[in-house]
């Protein structure tokens, strides 16, 4: 068990428009998603922390009306990237927390985003 | 502040063994992962040290000092498909993940 899907795998869309990315945590509750963003030969970036029906906690430097994340279930997190910009174009990865366990992250198999 | 130090890049042999030492420095402590990456892809999960010793898992073992804030991730029998980069995450007092830049491991035939 603990597969964690992404959908799309890969999008491209033009300069201004929005994306939606779609996390999902397929044989578990995830009460915890993260997202992460990351650039070509560089470490994966923390973007910010989703817990189920509160608000998400963005790290420092993310603009959060920028990166807009919803958690509204215990299966299912989106990540939507608003008037996107060719600067945002990079590998998005979610992971997810199951329920109870403080540990262990299951991670999605990400998102290739490129803005035109 | 926060720190992990690994190799940025390993060279060996295939049939050969590899050791990927790692540094870290964190705000408190839960346990260190090792996951493994291909170009392309998302991470995956190798192992998951907590506590000091050493923990074997097939062709792949984990080895952590606490008290030295050092981990390695030993592979035995290498493949080809052992080429990947290898990221050492240790888990600070807030159980968040911090991130190195990973070691990309080649393996030559």
């Amino acid at each position: 068990g603990a597969v964690v899907s992404q959908h799309p795998s890969w999008v491209i869309c033009k300069s201004g428009t929005s994306v939606k990315i779609e996390c999902r945590s397929l044989d578990f509750q995830a009460t915890t998603m993260f997202w992460y963003r990351q650039f070509p030969k560089q470490s994966l970036m923390l973007m910010a922390t989703s817990n189920e029906g509160s608000k998400a906690t963005y790290e420092q430097g993310v603009e959060k009306d920028k990166f807009l994340i919803n958690h509204a279930s215990l299966t299912l997190s989106t990540l939507t990237v608003t008037s996107a910009h060719p600067e945002d174009s990079s590998f998005y990865i979610c992971s997810a927390r199951r329920a109870g366990d403080v540990s262990e992250q299951y991670f999605g198999p990400g998102t290739r985003l490129t803005v035109t | 502040g926060q720190n992990i130090d690994q190799p940025t890049e390993m060279t060996a042999t295939e049939g050969a063994i590899v050791q990927i030492n790692c540094t870290y420095q964190t705000s408190g402590f839960n346990g260190l992962f090792w996951y493994q990456q291909h170009a392309g892809e998302a991470p995956t999960f190798l192992s998951y040290n907590v506590l000091d010793g050493l923990e074997e898992k097939g062709r792949f073992s984990s080895f952590l000092s606490r008290s030295k804030g050092y981990s390695y991730l030993l592979l035995k029998e290498l493949q080809m498909k052992d080429s990947a980069s290898y990221l050492c995450a240790p888990m600070d007092s807030n159980y968040q993940l911090i991130w190195g830049a990973g070691t990309k491991l080649i393996i030559k035939p």
